[in-house]
């Protein structure tokens, strides 16, 4: 149990395009899903969390019209990287957690380069 | 801002057991010690977490110290596949998971 799936896995866009990605749990209801990036080397970076039905809080430093974010169902939460740059490329990890909001469990991550 | 230190890295003999230490001396009363691990450009990886008591999964032991200011993850018999970077996390009151660097922990055959 406890399965959180992410679509897709890696993209490559163009610079100046949206690139939406998916984060579903899978086997549970979802009611806080995370967002995080990780660049090369480095460690995850929250970058924001996103409580179904309700506006995403951003971490300081994360531009919120630039990463939208929508959890409208309790399975369901998307990032929407919005006028990509190649300093956008980065792999794109959701988390999920459910009722009692004590584990997160982690999507397989989205590698997105922007070119 | 993460609120653990680890070491930077580690080796562990393949079979062995492997200890891997978290310092987590601002913890309070009610907030748990979580573990993940992370193999190469994956998500990471729930492996077990604590509040007080000791804990044993079929994946690690997790042992804390009475004054809770300190934790190791024990992985009893190490094998190639446990080589990942593992993170010790205590959230905040949101529940948010702010990561720190992690112990690389490399199983050597």
């Amino acid at each position: 149990g406890a399965v959180v799936s992410q679509h897709p896995s890696r993209v490559i866009c163009k610079s100046g395009t949206s690139v939406k990605i998916e984060c579903r749990s899978l086997d549970f209801q979802a009611t806080t899903m995370f967002w995080y990036r990780q660049f090369p080397k480095k460690s995850l970076m929250l970058m924001a969390t996103s409580n179904e039905g309700s506006k995403a809080t951003y971490e300081q430093g994360v531009e919120k019209d630039k990463f939208l974010i929508n959890h409208a169902s309790l399975t369901l939460s998307t990032l929407t990287v919005t006028s990509a740059h190649p300093e956008d490329s980065s792999f794109y990890i959701c988390s999920a957690a459910g009722w009692t909001q004590e584990t997160q469990y982690f999507g397989p991550g989205t590698r997105l380069l922007v070119l | 801002d993460a609120k653990t230190t680890q070491p930077t890295s580690m080796d562990c003999a393949e079979g062995r057991a492997a200890n891997l230490p978290c310092n987590h001396s601002t913890i309070s009363g009610n907030e748990y010690v979580y573990w993940y691990r992370q193999i190469h450009s994956q998500g990471p990886q729930y492996i077990i977490h604590g509040l007080k008591n000791n804990e044993t999964n079929e994946m690690a032991s997790l042992i804390i110290t009475e004054d809770r200011k300190s934790s190791t993850l024990i992985l009893p018999h190490a094998t190639l596949r446990d080589t990942a970077v593992y993170y010790c996390i205590v959230p905040n009151t949101g529940n948010q998971f702010y990561f720190g660097t992690g112990t690389s922990l490399t199983v050597i055959p």
